[in-house]
């Protein structure tokens, strides 16, 4: 089976610039996460879908930061505009949606804002 | 609300050590209970997961009981090898699906 597909696996961008991240889920799973994650801060949840709709979003990331779910198997990340304290790795995971499923995890994106 | 600790940061260990990595949670529901593991460059992989209070995971040679006694979830391992070198997540699902990540802890183990 197919796992969670996220490209680029690698994303350069300049300050200032748009950057999309994309990310494929688990065929079949209804649920769609976005994390953040540093080595100061951790795994930090950026959105989470349910069957497509919005449940969460992180805070912190509202201004600058919007995740979509197109189609129930496709997501993107949009950070508009990117600043150099937004590199990071960016991981998308899915899950089926029932009652306490683990997540499954892309291998992620590595960001670098210059 | 529910959170999850790691107090340790980072574990450093020799082959063939025990390994014992502490974590503990906080919850007013029943939630499984997970374990991921993470190698340099890649995605977190699902390593352990309980679903019942007082059961053990076990998967390649990696433990973890749920105590609900202690809301503990460690996870052990009786000797590690320097290809177990990784960050290790534990971590908690709700029934409604929102999931606690605790701050990771990196095992390094010299050969």
């Amino acid at each position: 089976d197919a796992g969670v597909t996220q490209t680029p696996r690698h994303e350069v961008a300049e300050k200032g610039q748009t950057i999309i991240l994309k990310c494929e889920p688990v065929s079949g799973h209804n649920d769609l996460f976005w994390y953040r994650q540093t080595k100061i801060q951790g795994l930090e949840l950026l959105s989470y879908f349910r069957s497509k709709s919005l449940m969460e979003d992180g805070g912190a990331f509202k201004d600058r930061f919007k995740a979509e779910m197109l189609n129930s198997s496709f997501s993107t990340l949009k950070i508009q505009p990117t600043e150099p304290k937004d590199s990071a790795v960016y991981l998308c995971a899915s899950s089926p949606g029932t009652g306490g499923q683990a997540p499954l995890f892309g291998e992620g994106t590595r960001l670098s804002v210059l | 609300g529910d959170s999850v600790t790691q107090k340790q940061g980072q574990v450093t260990l020799s082959e063939d050590d025990f390994l014992f990595i502490n974590c503990t949670y906080s919850t007013t529901t029943y939630p499984t209970l997970l374990w991921y593991v993470q190698y340099l460059g890649q995605g977190p992989q699902l390593l352990l997961k309980v679903t019942t209070a007082n059961n053990k995971g076990i998967s390649r040679g990696f433990e973890a009981t749920y105590d609900k006694g202690t809301t503990s979830f460690h996870l052990q391992k009786a000797s590690v090898q320097e290809s177990d070198s990784a960050v290790y997540f534990c971590a908690l699902v709700e029934s409604n699906n929102r999931i606690f990540f605790g701050d990771g802890t990196q095992l390094v183990v010299k050969p």
